[in-house]
């Protein structure tokens, strides 16, 4: 069964301090990994997109890292925010299977000031 | 970037009644569009995957004759929640994309469309 388990379910850190959420996946065949910020009462917004020969990807503050093999895939955050404190998905999307994505249970990060 | 809208953002019906909700590529053509739905505290969950001009494919669990799905151009598609019940009231999100079917990074979201029915 396709199943992606992410941790802390929840975190909470101060302004400016760093954090890492993790996500292990048990999703075949494999396209590629996403992680998405979703806002209370808003869509999902892609942060990064790695393919499985990729090992890492940063935009801005965020950086992914991807593990093929052990199906590991981790999101640090650099130098929190307070606009930061949002749910973050991780999500593989299944190979030929039409662009359908599993999600995550997501981590609710909350940065305090 | 993409942009893909949703219509209406919140709505609150009474029970029984049908619901319409919109998802619309603003800048782009969208071949396949994706319907999810959330409970609070829950992820994202498939609803159905509609391709323009044919028939939805829906998730499991999912009825296909309460949640009707029509896809009738590359840019427009709408969700209605026929017969609404309390329980259907949800955090509804659409998706689309705008590559090649199965296409891996060209999934925008919708900013989604609370429904609350009483």
């Amino acid at each position: 069964k396709n199943q992606v388990e992410q941790s802390p379910q929840s975190l909470i850190i101060l302004e400016g301090k760093n954090c890492t959420l993790q996500c292990n996946y048990t999703v075949s065949p494999f396209s590629n990994l996403r992680w998405y910020k979703q806002d209370t009462g808003r869509g999902p917004v892609s942060l990064t997109i790695m393919t499985f020969s990729e090992n890492t990807k940063s935009n801005g503050r965020y950086t992914a890292t991807l593990d093929a093999d052990t199906k590991q895939s981790s999101l640090h955050i650099t130098a929190s925010q307070l606009s930061d404190s949002a749910s973050y998905i991780c999500v593989p999307l299944l190979r030929d299977q039409g662009g359908k994505l599993i999600f995550g249970q997501g981590t609710e990060l909350s940065v305090k000031p | 970037g993409a942009v893909v809208s949703q219509h209406p953002s919140r709505v609150i019906c009474k029970s029984g009644t049908s619901v319409k909700i919109e998802c619309r590529s603003l800048d782009f053509q969208a071949t396949t569009m994706f319907w999810y739905r959330q409970f609070p505290k829950q992820s994202l969950m498939l609803m159905a995957t509609s391709n323009e001009g044919s028939k939805a494919t829906y998730e499991q669990g999912v009825e296909k004759d309460k949640f009707l799905i029509n896809h009738a151009s590359l840019t427009l598609s709408t969700l209605t929640v026929t017969s609404a019940h309390p329980e259907d009231s949800s955090f509804y999100i659409c998706s689309a994309d705008g590559g090649k079917r199965g296409a891996t990074d060209t999934q925008y979201f919708g900013p989604g469309t609370r429904l609350t029915v009483l």
